[in-house]
């Protein structure tokens, strides 16, 4: 089966502070997201990768950075944390052309 | 740009009543639509998908069909259960990166 763990399942941090998401496939694919979950918007997309060290900006990126140094790994990082940033975070990774895999998300609170 | 438009929540059903979750879509080209489920506390699960027009996509009872004449894909069961409460999300794909256009969520409850 196909695993995508997320580091956290709930985070809790306080505003300023730098903050580490962190995402690990293990079927060897070659793209990887990061999006947020906010009720009534849905799914939007913050950054993603197609290869180790590559990266898009996705629809909202203000705020945020990534990091992908091996295949397997994309991290999330936010600079600074801000009470908007409080949010369910979600991770996916798949092969291109072939559908998402999602990690279990986590809760990140900002106070 | 692309857009996916799915019915507001939430649904509440009872236990084998008839399910329809409507989504219809906006895209150039010809994308690949998707249905998602999000169980309480976990993450996205594809549920079924369908990549070209009249495709069929199917999967634990559930079906949808991509009609490019109308840009729908709603999503039907025969017969819900209680567990099949869960937020269900519409999407669309298209382009060599994968990104994926997703509608807003329609929450189902299912009671007995």
């Amino acid at each position: 089966d196909v695993k995508v763990t997320q580091s956290s399942r709930y985070l809790v941090k306080r505003t300023g502070e730098k903050v580490f998401l962190e995402c690990v496939q293990d079927m060897d694919h070659e793209n990887m997201f990061w999006y947020r979950q906010d009720p009534g918007l849905g799914l939007r997309l913050i950054y993603f990768s197609y290869d180790v060290k590559m990266k898009e900006k996705g629809d909202i990126p203000e705020g945020y950075s990534v990091s992908r140094e091996k295949k397997e790994r994309f991290s999330l990082i936010l600079e600074s944390a801000s009470t908007n940033q409080t949010s369910m975070y979600l991770c996916a990774s798949c092969r291109p052309s072939y559908e998402q895999y999602f990690g279990p998300g986590t809760r990140l609170t900002v106070t | 740009g692309d857009s996916v438009t799915q019915m507001e929540g939430p649904v509440t059903l009872s236990e084998e009543a008839f399910l329809t979750i409507n989504c219809t879509y906006t895209a150039t080209g010809y994308p690949s639509l998707f249905w998602y489920v999000q169980y309480p506390g976990e993450g996205l699960q594809l549920l079924l998908k369908a990549t070209k027009a009249d495709d069929k996509g199917s999967n634990k009872g559930f079906e949808a069909t991509y009609r490019k004449e109308t840009t729908s894909f709603h999503l039907e069961k025969g017969s819900v259960q209680v567990s099949d409460s869960a937020v269900y999300f519409c999407a669309l794909s298209r382009g060599g990166y994968q990104k994926v256009t997703f509608g807003t969520g329609t929450k189902l409850q299912v009671i007995p």
